[in-house]
């Protein structure tokens, strides 16, 4: 059982390229989150999906889009990454009354 | 706005003795309440879920208590293991939203 997977899990990105961050889970969990990590500031989320076919901002979510592709698939893009979106990257997803299950993270690094 | 504190920040321990880290939090209108572990450079594991109608859960030598009413929440770890270091954050999920709303979490460190 996968459970999260991500991908890639490491990338170094020049400012003003971009990229798209993959996410997939095999639980049928209907919600799907993604989270930036940042030192001295803990889990922020950026957008989320309570159901496939809807996408909401969360807390951070400017400088992202995002796209629920099925009930599996939750992709996060940076269309021209900036150096404040250093992070730690985690999708998550998750029914209402249930556990969260975390994927490993993306660990990016734009210069 | 629903806020999630974790008292302390940091916990430092010899092995084998129980600890309680603690978890507070300003909106009792919640589904659930979930503690979670982080080692360093990995994700997080979803290490107890508490229902808003249930006092407590447990799971080995861990145990989770909710008190809605006063709004907190403890993780009792018993026997501390120096494989029990890490941090522990905790997350409640309000009835408002989809969304967990986290604390920052307790970094714990056991000593041999």
């Amino acid at each position: 059982n996968a459970g999260v997977t991500q991908t890639p899990k490491f990338q170094v990105l020049k400012t003003g390229q971009s990229m798209t961050l993959q996410c997939a889970q095999d639980m049928n969990h209907n919600s799907m989150y993604w989270y930036r990590q940042d030192p001295g500031m803990g889990l922020r989320l950026i957008y989320y999906s309570a159901s496939e076919g809807t996408t909401d901002k969360g807390e951070v979510p400017n400088g992202y889009n995002v796209s629920r592709l099925n009930k599996r698939e939750f992709s996060l893009r940076l269309e021209s990454a900036a150096p404040s979106q250093t992070s730690v990257y985690f999708c998550a997803s998750s029914e209402v009354q249930a556990r969260a299950f975390f994927g490993q993270g993306t660990r990016l690094t734009v210069v | 706005k629903q806020e999630v504190t974790q008292i302390p920040a940091a916990l430092s321990v010899p092995e084998g003795e129980n600890l309680v880290l603690n978890c507070s939090f300003t909106d009792s209108a919640i589904y659930n309440l979930q503690w979670f572990r982080q080692d360093p450079g990995k994700g997080l594991t979803s290490l107890l879920l508490i229902q808003s109608s249930q006092r407590e859960q447990t799971s080995g030598r861990l145990n989770a208590s909710l008190d809605k009413s006063s709004g907190r929440s403890t993780l009792y770890i018993a026997a501390s293991q120096p494989g029990d270091s890490a941090t522990y954050l905790c997350a409640v999920r309000p009835h408002s939203n989809y969304q967990l709303i986290w604390g920052a979490g307790t970094k714990l460190i056991i000593k041999p």
